[in-house]
């Protein structure tokens, strides 16, 4: 496909369950990004990816979260011990590469989370 | 760590009116993207502005960026009912950060 892909779509879980959403970029993208939604809300960046690496971890909520990338391609963000106020829509983006002087992103549909 | 900071966080006009929103960076930044994010979707790519004082135009938006290079604005003018939705701006200083967007509601 062309597009950022995302998966699930939905995701129904109950309180204290671990869960995996992954994220497929364009292909070529170097940059990789994870924000949250919720509902009406602004997005929450939560980390980004240069390659396989992580500079910056600051946005992860709490040691819950967790991200990684290999190959330079698919992203998981793994949630363990999912809460109530973890529902949101988790929005993956990508984009050529984060220091280019033109890197706009490109974002995935989202997966909808809700935590019972 | 850089913030940027977006006003308002929601505005309503009637079909017709203009419509501002306001983007403000902690630190000078490289470059400043908007977005739009209709009811549902995903924010979609909008514009990039990289001079310092750039103005850019699509139709009736209209985009600038500060000459200090920390604070960009949006400008609708003669809103229609299509503008709905929530914009974003984007800056980029080694990293990117959204502004919390300004969500606008058109009146038909």
């Amino acid at each position: 496909g062309a597009g950022v892909s995302q998966s699930p779509s939905n995701k129904v879980t109950e309180k204290g369950k671990d869960v995996e959403l992954r994220c497929d970029p364009i292909s070529g993208h170097t940059a990789l990004y994870w924000y949250r939604q919720s509902l009406g809300q602004g997005l929450e960046f939560l980390i980004y990816f240069q390659g396989n690496s992580a500079p910056d971890k600051s946005g992860l909520p709490s040691d819950r979260f967790s991200a990684e990338r290999t190959g330079g391609s698919v992203s998981t963000l793994t949630i363990q011990r999912t809460q109530q106020e973890d529902s949101a829509v988790y929005l993956c983006a990508s984009s050529l590469q984060v220091t280019s002087s033109y890197n706009e992103q490109f974002f995935g549909p989202g997966t909808r989370l809700t935590v019972l | 760590g850089q913030q940027v900071m977006q006003i308002p966080q929601y505005q309503h006009v009637q079909e017709g009116e203009d419509f501002t929103t306001y983007c403000n960076s902690s630190t000078t930044l490289s470059n400043i993207q908007w977005y739009k994010q209709r009811p549902g979707g995903h924010p979609v790519f909008l514009i990039q502005l990289v001079k310092s004082g750039e103005v850019k135009k699509q139709k009736r938006l209209t985009f600038q960026f500060g000459e200090a290079k920390k604070n960009s604005s949006l400008h609708i003018t003669a809103t229609q009912t299509t503008d709905v939705g929530t914009y974003f701006c984007a800056g980029h200083n080694n990293d990117m950060r959204f502004g919390a967007g300004t969500r606008l509601t058109v009146k038909p």
